[in-house]
């Protein structure tokens, strides 16, 4: 039981590149989140999921895009990386009445 | 708009002694409140909860007190120990139980010495 599995930990792409970050839970919990955690700002919610094929917006998903196709995975999808997007990002998944389990993020540098 | 507020970026105190760290909310709408635990290089883990039903709730050496008409909730730690330095993250939600998001605050770095 592996719990969330969030990859690359560590990534530098230059400004306008894309990449997606990769987000897996074999907990088979419904509900699927990404958060950005920015110094001093906490965390913010970018995107999340209650299901397989259901996505919805957070607090700050301009940006970004994802995809919900299985109940184990939840990519993240950065299309023109911008120096704004430089962060570290956490994948986290919980069940109904259950608290949220957290991988150990993806540290991300767009220069 | 900043719905969970920690405004005290950092606290410091001694080992044995009680560890008070604070939040408010603005969201009257929020139902259940969490906080959360992170290490350097780690994800946030899970702590402590309480549904806005309860006034206090207690595991071990951890409390969780919510003031409903001050939109305030309160993390004791009691007694602190090194181990406890970490920051610590508290999260709101309206509605935890349809799989709703968690709202967290800015966090607050504990440091608990020797």
């Amino acid at each position: 039981n592996a719990g969330v599995t969030q990859t690359p930990k560590f990534r530098i792409l230059k400004i306008g590149q894309s990449m997606t970050l990769q987000c897996a839970q074999d907990m088979n919990h419904n509900y699927m989140y990404w958060y950005r955690q920015d110094p001093g700002m906490g965390l913010k919610l970018i995107y999340y999921s209650v299901g397989a094929g259901i996505t919805d917006k957070g607090e700050v998903p301009n940006g970004y895009n994802v995809s919900r196709s299985t109940t184990e995975d939840f990519p993240l999808r950065l299309e023109l990386a911008a120096p704004s997007q430089t962060s570290v990002y956490f994948c986290a998944s919980r069940q109904v009445n259950s608290p949220l389990h957290f991988g150990n993020g993806t540290r991300l540098t767009v220069t | 708009d900043q719905q969970v507020k920690q405004n005290s970026p950092s606290l410091s105190v001694q080992e044995g002694r009680i560890s008070i760290l604070n939040c408010d909310y603005t969201n009257s709408m929020f139902d259940y409140f969490l906080w959360y635990k992170k290490y350097p290089a780690e994800g946030p883990t899970f702590l402590i909860s309480i549904s806005s039903i309860k006034d206090k709730n207690e595991d071990g050496r951890f409390t969780v007190f919510l003031n409903k008409s001050a939109k305030h909730l309160s993390l004791h730690i009691v007694p602190s120990q090194p181990g406890d330095s970490a920051v610590y993250f508290c999260a709101a939600t309206a509605d935890y139980n349809q799989g709703g998001k968690l709202i967290f605050g800015q966090g607050t770095e504990l440091s608990v010495k020797p």
